[in-house]
């Protein structure tokens, strides 16, 4: 248990389908992230955001629309996926926004499955 | 070419042999990230460390910032070890790089 949770843990949904994805941290952090991991490839960041604000967009397609209502909760909203969406989806979250010197603590992810 | 680059991509072992798992970096950095991820897909930071060694049970990890390049080693691997190991290195204040991983199966 890393103090970051993360649901639904698996999610099938068509390509007109929306969903959302959310994370929950339980460990006061100011920092939260969402990264994208496809088969064969790093770990992309998608959103970051530090107290609230968005602070990092990484050229992400507008068919993923991040919201965090505070400073423990952060969704991602899909709509209109491509199967090459098809991804697994980490959240994760940090003391603060410095990737030098904070440890980030990643949920257990939302393996993404989109038809 | 990845900023972030790990030797070798997939790694098998026997019980009880010493593992050793590279990472190259072509970025300047303050520290650099070593995690371990788990089939269930769970990721889990191992190590951050700027300067020499760091050790931790049977996981020890080393970093040359000269030569920019870090090595995880893992003394008396269990099958247990079996996961996913990445390096990571900070590029902005708020943003990560990842290698892509070094898959390894350790055989009982």
């Amino acid at each position: 248990e890393t103090g970051v949770t993360q649901t639904p843990r698996h999610l099938v949904m068509g390509m007109t389908n929306k969903k959302s994805l959310k994370c929950e941290q339980h460990l006061g952090h100011n920092a939260m992230y969402w990264y994208k991991q496809s088969a064969k490839k790093p770990l992309e960041l998608m959103f970051v955001y530090s107290l609230e604000e968005r602070v990092e967009n990484n050229s992400v397609p507008s068919r993923f629309s991040p919201e965090c209502p505070n400073s423990s909760h952060l969704f991602l909203h899909l709509h209109t996926l491509q199967p090459e969406d098809s991804a697994l989806y980490l959240c994760a979250s940090s003391q603060d926004l410095d990737s030098g010197l904070d440890t980030q603590y990643f949920g257990p992810g939302t393996r993404l499955t989109v038809l | 070419k990845n900023e972030v680059e790990q030797s070798p991509q997939n790694l098998t072992a026997q019980e009880g042999e010493f593992i050793t798992i590279n990472c190259s970096y072509s970025v300047g950095i303050s520290a650099l990230h070593w995690l371990q991820q788990h089939p269930g897909g769970g990721i889990v930071s191992l190590f951050m460390l700027s300067s020499g060694k760091k050790k931790h049970g049977r996981l020890i990890a080393t970093i040359n910032i000269q030569e920019k390049h870090s090595s995880l080693h893992i003394t008396a691997s269990h099958p247990r070890d079996s996961a996913v190991y990445i390096c990571a290195v900070p590029y902005n204040t708020d943003k990560l790089i990842f290698g892509t991983g070094t898959r390894l199966q350790v055989f009982p």
